[in-house]
């Protein structure tokens, strides 16, 4: 079976842009789950979609919104980028909601300069 | 708040020797103890899962133990070996809500040959 995929590895925007980033989840996966994680914060959660609604929420501002797709892909977006948004993106899937087993994505590496 | 926190110094041991990481948390009693191996521009990969009425779990070279008392948990890889070499992290449920993971920055492991 493929693994989680994310698209793309590397970005590189500037102030004030926006941004879209893309998870594929494993197959047969319908729940996936996106983290920021910054070397002074680790990782932290943005948000969890199971069947194309988003279930559970992080505490992060509205500008930070993501959706999930009917074959169960996800993507994120990132709107009024701020040098403070750089960091690894990285999505997780899971077989079902309340399956605490995570398989991670390599991540998106996002700077923003 | 919860908080959760890992040895922030790098650990070396020799290679056949034991690791142990250390895992303390704050505030609150977890259901459950995630533990998570990263290496560098890479995910996290699921390790163990440990559940609150469960003192100690084992898989392969690998031990969790979970002491809810001390509010602590302890990582073991014995008969280490040089791919061992890695940030290990671990991750327990949000107090509000055990779908959402809080994590702990990580300790990083170098297992010389």
């Amino acid at each position: 079976k493929a693994g989680v995929t994310q698209t793309p590895r590397y970005l590189i925007k500037t102030r004030g842009q926006q941004v879209t980033l893309s998870c594929s989840p494993i197959s047969g996966h319908r729940s996936v789950s996106w983290y920021q994680q910054t070397p002074g914060q680790g990782l932290q959660f943005l948000f969890e979609y199971f069947s194309e609604t988003q279930r559970n929420k992080g505490n992060f501002p509205g500008r930070f919104s993501g959706r999930q797709f009917s074959n169960s892909r996800s993507e994120m977006n990132v709107s009024t980028l701020e040098l403070g948004d750089s960091a690894l993106y990285l999505c997780a899937s899971s077989s079902r909601p309340d399956s605490y087993e995570q398989y991670f994505g390599p991540g998106t590496r996002l700077t923003v300069t | 708040s919860q908080k959760i926190e890992q040895n922030s110094e790098a650990l070396n041991i020799q290679e056949g020797k034991t690791a142990t990481l250390t895992c303390n948390y704050t505030n609150y009693s977890p259901a459950y103890l995630q533990w998570y191996r990263q290496d560098p521009g890479r995910g996290p990969v699921f390790l163990l899962l440990i559940r609150e009425n469960e003192k100690e779990k084992r898989k392969e070279r690998l031990k969790v133990t979970f002491d809810t008392t001390l509010k602590q948990s302890l990582f073991h890889i014995t008969a280490s070996q040089p791919a061992d070499s890695a940030t290990y992290l671990c991750a327990l449920p949000n107090a509000g809500n055990n779908r959402k993971l809080i994590w702990g920055l990580g300790t990083s492991l170098a297992v010389n040959p």
